[in-house]
Formats: C-alpha cells, sequence, structure tokens
C-alpha cells in the first residue's frame, strides 16, 4: 500500500459521536486526497489538500471536516452531522511533481461501522 | 465536467481465457486514464495508466488497456485470466482542463472479476 498507512482498520462509533481517521505518508507528497467507498458506487471524492495548510471539499464534504498541518499527515473527522458515515475510507496521495500523469497512491483504508 | 462508466457490475471468466473489463469515460478535455485493482478490505492498487502516444498501455501483472478515442472508452484486457485476478476493478478519468486545479480523479463504481478455475 505504498507508504500510507491508515488507521484505524475497523472502527465503531455510536450515533452522535465524532470519530477522527488516521492517514499518514512517508511518500513525502504534497497532494492527499480523503475517499468514501460504498458498495456499487465506486469513489466519491470527500475532501483533498494540495498543500499543507490548505485544503478544499470534494464531491461529498458535508458533515466531514479535516486539517492539513502537517504534510505528513491528513486526519479526517467523521461528525455527527454525517448521516450515513458507515463506508470504507480511502486515503491517498499524490507527487504532482510538476507533472500531472502522476497516479494516486492509496492507504489500506478504514472501515467505520455506526452503532 | 468528467465522469466514467463501468456497464457490467460482474465480469465472470473461466481461467486461462482472456478477459476483458469495460470503461467508458466523458472529459470536455483530454483525458488521462487509469485503472486500479482492489482485493478485499484492502486499498486501490495502481494498474496502469494512458497519457499520450500508444494507445495499447501495458501494466501490472500481464494486464493491457487499449485508448481509443472514438470511442470514448479505455478497457482492460488480459489475454489468459488467472484465478488470482479475481477482485474488484476500477476505472478513473482525470480532465485535463483549467477548472480541474485539483487534479482530481473521477472513478468509475467499480466492475468485480471473478475468475473460475
Amino acid at each position: 500500500d505504498g507508504g500510507i498507512t491508515q488507521s484505524p482498520k475497523y472502527l465503531f462509533r455510536k450515533e452522535g459521536q465524532n470519530v477522527t481517521l488516521s492517514c499518514e505518508q512517508n511518500l513525502n507528497h504534497d497532494a492527499m486526497y480523503w475517499y468514501r467507498q460504498d458498495p456499487g458506487q465506486g469513489l466519491r471524492l470527500i475532501y483533498y489538500s494540495q498543500i499543507v495548510n490548505d485544503f478544499q471539499k470534494g464531491d461529498i464534504a458535508e458533515g466531514y471536516s479535516v486539517s492539513r498541518e502537517k504534510k505528513e499527515s491528513f486526519p479526517l473527522t467523521v461528525t455527527s452531522a454525517q448521516k450515513n458515515p458507515t463506508a470504507f475510507y480511502l486515503c491517498a496521495s499524490r507527487d504532482p511533481g510538476g507533472s500531472l500523469d502522476n497516479e494516486q497512491f492509496f492507504g489500506p483504508g478504514t472501515r467505520l461501522t455506526v452503532l | 465536467a468528467q465522469s466514467v462508466a463501468q456497464p457490467e457490475d460482474q465480469v465472470n471468466v473461466a481461467e486461462g481465457n482472456p478477459l476483458t473489463v469495460k470503461c467508458t469515460y466523458s472529459v470536455s478535455g483530454n483525458p488521462y486514464l487509469f485503472w486500479y485493482v482492489q482485493y478485499p478490505n484492502r486499498g486501490l492498487q495502481f494498474l496502469l495508466k494512458y497519457i499520450t502516444g500508444d494507445n495499447l498501455v501495458k501494466g501490472s501483472y500481464g494486464f493491457e488497456a487499449e485508448f481509443n478515442k472514438s470511442q470514448t472508452s479505455f478497457h482492460l484486457k488480459k489475454p489468459s485470466a488467472l484465478v488470482s485476478d479475481s477482485a474488484l476493478y476500477f476505472c478513473a478519468v482525470r480532465d485535463l482542463t483549467f477548472n480541474n486545479a485539483g487534479n482530481m480523479l473521477t472513478f468509475g463504481g467499480g466492475t468485480r472479476l471473478m475468475v473460475k478455475p
């Protein structure tokens, strides 16, 4: 999974609780991404960050928040405002390096279940 | 805007037979196209990409894909399938336009490949 770690692997949350998913990379990549995966729907972009201290909303940002205080870390908080948070969450990173053609490298994912 | 369609939820093939997983795309500019594979409860692994040049792209594990601009397709192929190829496959596109400043990928819904012995 290419130098990207996500923790925990499995996470259980009670309704009304906020939880934070960790994503760390040692690839020295500037860009990082959070996706949500639901069965039959592929991957949908939640947030992305092109550089430290900057991040942008993706297609489904409501109910989520992120921070990018360090290049290596891009934690995702799933807030109580997210109505249907049960899903598989994937973090990815990319090295722009002046080129547009670099693929994204994915972490192993975190499976979040709301009880 | 950019979009990707994978018309088949599942593809079944016998081991040793050729396989094709279909992907069509829509972009307003020129596309960068990618294929990823996902094994159960794992992240996505990069297989191959088309940027420019030869329309036939070769990737990891014996996979290849053919870019067809007129049909806006990027089908994934392998001459001889293995049981271990059974997994979920995703096609993705990046539209090279000014509006895609984040260089974001759009993923298809995924196709489950089942290779039977």
